[in-house]
């Protein structure tokens, strides 16, 4: 289920189940793109990244997708496993040389056993 | 190799007084990036460092906060005259430089949890 309002958006799946959290980009200059975990008292840790100029990557257990036409990136976690509970964000930067990143607002993910 | 360190995890400040945070990028890493997070949202950009340069400060605020990567020695975020609106969570990234700019590749500290009473 998903709850609104000040708290993150949560995905709840089960064990065993993929996951897919989704994520809508405002910039069309931004060129690259990140997925990061977050657990509970932790800082952000790297899963998956993409360029502009292309549409997929996949990683061990994870896909990255990015819609271009529709600023759309999405990250599929296959056979979701506990140990993936935690927030995942999205982020973007664009080759101006600034390279900060803009992350996106979170998505809580929630593995029931 | 070590990863990118921070200290302290947790700092705890009365109105008014100072904060200090540090930073150790990863070894090999000349760029460094502090970023904020506020509970149940996403880290926001601050500043962008090099050694000895502040390339980027649009993130931060124009009054009492200010940021500095020495030639030697950690990255520090000062926070002068702390109000509890500083209350959050300090993240320092680095990366490694590439052909002369950095690599788009962020890499996080476990952060600094500060608590202003």
């Amino acid at each position: 289920g998903e709850s609104v309002g000040l708290h993150l958006p949560t995905l709840s799946v089960q064990e065993g189940d993929n996951s897919i959290i989704n994520c809508a980009y405002s910039n069309s200059a931004s060129d690259y793109f990140i997925w990061y975990k977050q657990e509970s008292g932790k800082g952000p840790q790297f899963i998956i990244d993409i360029r502009s100029n292309m549409d997929k990557r996949q990683g061990q257990r994870v896909t990255v997708l990015l819609n271009k036409t529709v600023k759309h990136l999405s990250l599929q976690i296959a056979a979701t496993q506990p140990g993936d509970s935690a927030v995942y964000f999205c982020a973007e930067s664009r080759d101006t040389g600034r390279r900060a990143l803009t992350f996106g607002s979170g998505t809580r993910l929630q593995v029931q056993p | 190799n070590a990863g990118v360190m921070q200290n302290p995890r947790h700092l705890v400040r009365r109105r008014g007084q100072e904060a200090r945070l540090r930073c150790s990028p990863m070894k090999g890493h000349s760029h460094v990036y502090w970023y904020r997070q506020l509970p149940e949202e996403g880290l926001k950009f601050m500043v962008y460092l090099q050694k000895e340069n502040i390339i980027d400060e649009s993130g931060m605020p124009k009054e009492r906060f200010s940021a500095e990567f020495p030639k030697e020695g950690p990255s520090i975020l000062r926070i002068q005259q702390v109000v509890r609106g500083d209350s959050a969570a300090y993240f320092c990234a680095s990366s490694p430089p590439l052909a002369g700019a950095a690599s788009y590749e962020q890499y996080f500290g476990p952060g600094t949890r500060l608590t202003v009473t």
